[in-house]
């Protein structure tokens, strides 16, 4: 099974700064790599796709980047909306999860 | 709009059975394959069961596998979650996901999720 692990756990960050949130997988899943934001008490909602490709309706701020096996979900200017819990996901073999980042304000 | 709306969640005892059921609309269901993921209270997410658009392939978790059946009624635009001897750790809350994109490898395709139902909650005590 192909672990995920996201790092920092935890971050906090001040609104209109920039996230830089990792993710690394056990081996290599080319560019089979999602994230996920999830608010409290709410559904996961698609934020990017094929490692880089936001999905329909995610606003520009939001990049992803990385190929194999180390990712990088960048936020560039941090609104008051985006902090919540985000989480990677492979999609090369199964659809493990990272354990997340939960993305604080400061 | 597409839409996905679990329901069927509930108080079981352990070694009990429940099943889930999620409504889809907005959407072609039958040209997509659909998914149960799941996350226990304050823990991440687990992808729990996977099934084709037209149920040719069904894929399962191992924590899952020998306990759970997920099918679907293309007729009613309906996917089911069949839980058979529940375990504690199976307390969770279980969502419903339609696949995005995927990658093909061999006969086997795994699958990002792009549209998610707001969860049933599951819970699995005596």
């Amino acid at each position: 099974e192909i672990v995920m692990m996201q790092s920092p756990a935890s971050l906090s960050v001040s609104p209109g700064e920039r996230a830089t949130l990792s993710c690394r997988a056990s081996q290599s899943v080319s560019s089979n790599l999602a994230w996920y934001q999830q608010k409290r008490g709410q559904a996961p909602r698609l934020l990017i796709y094929g490692a880089s490709t936001r999905a329909t309706g995610i606003p520009v701020r939001f990049s992803g980047s990385g190929s194999g096996t180390d990712f990088t979900l960048t936020i560039s200017s941090l609104q008051s909306e985006d902090f919540a819990v985000y989480y990677c996901q492979q999609y090369k073999s199964g659809g493990t999860f990272g354990q997340g980042t939960k993305l604080e304000i400061k | 709009e597409v839409q996905v709306l679990e329901s069927g969640g509930g108080l079981v005892q352990p070694g009990g059975s429940l099943r889930l059921s999620c409504a889809a609309s907005g959407f072609s269901f039958s040209g997509y394959a659909m998914n149960w993921v799941r996350q226990a209270p304050g823990k991440g997410l687990e992808w729990v069961s996977g099934i084709t658009g037209d149920s040719t392939t069904i894929y399962y978790a191992d924590s899952v596998k020998g306990r759970f059946t997920i099918s679907r009624d293309n007729s009613k635009n309906t996917l089911y979650l069949q839980m058979n001897s529940l375990r504690a750790e199976d307390t969770a809350v279980y969502y419903c996901a339609k696949r995005g994109t995927y990658y093909k490898d061999g006969s086997n395709y795994y699958y990002n999720f792009d549209y998610w139902g707001l969860g049933t909650l599951v819970t699995v005590s005596s």
